[in-house]
């Protein structure tokens, strides 16, 4: 999967806890995308961002969702006060950002609310 | 609002069959439609189209995109039980770097 990174694998949160997600870009790679992906439904953009810059954020709920990529280290995907409803995969994927480019995925977080 | 429709959501062939996959959309500015392998993990890519007519090949899998009427097609040839997974269909829009995804075609090989 060419080398996209995502860690945790597997969290587990109770309601009202936060739950924060990490993500490594394909080395030279300096554009990262957020998807989720609920039970048996295909996957929805959340955001998109560059290097210490959100580019787009339309698919990102308006509240408790909050993503980041700084200059040095991960992608993080934080999500605050979790509800039940927040349970699903996140997913990564990175791009050199060229036009014309594949978005290569990691393997996913999956997230569950108790 | 821009769309991906996949058709079969799901299907069940015996080993050794042929199947075709279908990804229609409507999108505002297409760039490129791009097929993915869902195997209970990460995605894995599997094509890029961005001109019709022209049929992107490997292995047993092949696939053409068709830009006048809005659709692209997956065909898999003499299937076998590793090509189980779940089929992604994806369109990248013009201007912006997400992609839009359908809602997947679930295939089952049965030996």
């Amino acid at each position: 999967n060419a080398g996209v990174m995502q860690n945790p694998r597997h969290l587990v949160r109770r309601r009202g806890q936060e739950a924060r997600l990490r993500c490594s870009p394909v080395k030279g790679h300096s554009h990262v995308y957020w998807y989720r992906q609920l039970p048996e439904e295909g996957l929805k953009f959340m955001v998109y961002l560059q290097k210490e810059n959100i580019i787009d954020e339309s698919g990102m709920p308006k509240e408790r969702f909050s993503a980041e990529f700084p200059k040095e280290g991960p992608s993080i995907l934080r999500i605050q006060q979790v509800v039940r409803g927040d349970s699903a995969a996140y997913f990564c994927a990175s791009s050199p950002g060229y036009s014309g480019n594949t978005i290569y995925f990691g393997e996913g977080s999956w997230l569950t609310v108790v | 609002e821009d769309k991906v429709v996949q058709s079969p959501l799901s299907l069940v062939v015996h080993e050794g069959d042929t199947v075709t996959l279908n990804c229609s959309y409507e999108v505002t500015n297409f760039r490129s439609l791009l097929w993915y392998k869902q195997e209970k993990k990460a995605p894995t890519f599997l094509f890029m189209l961005t001109s019709s007519g022209i049929e992107k090949k490997s292995g047993r899998l092949s696939s053409i995109l068709d830009k006048k009427e809005l659709f692209s097609i997956l065909n898999i040839t003499a299937t076998q039980t590793g090509d189980s997974a779940v089929y992604l269909c994806a369109v990248q829009i013009q201007g912006a770097q997400k992609l839009v995804f359908g809602q997947g075609t679930r295939l089952t090989i049965n030996p």
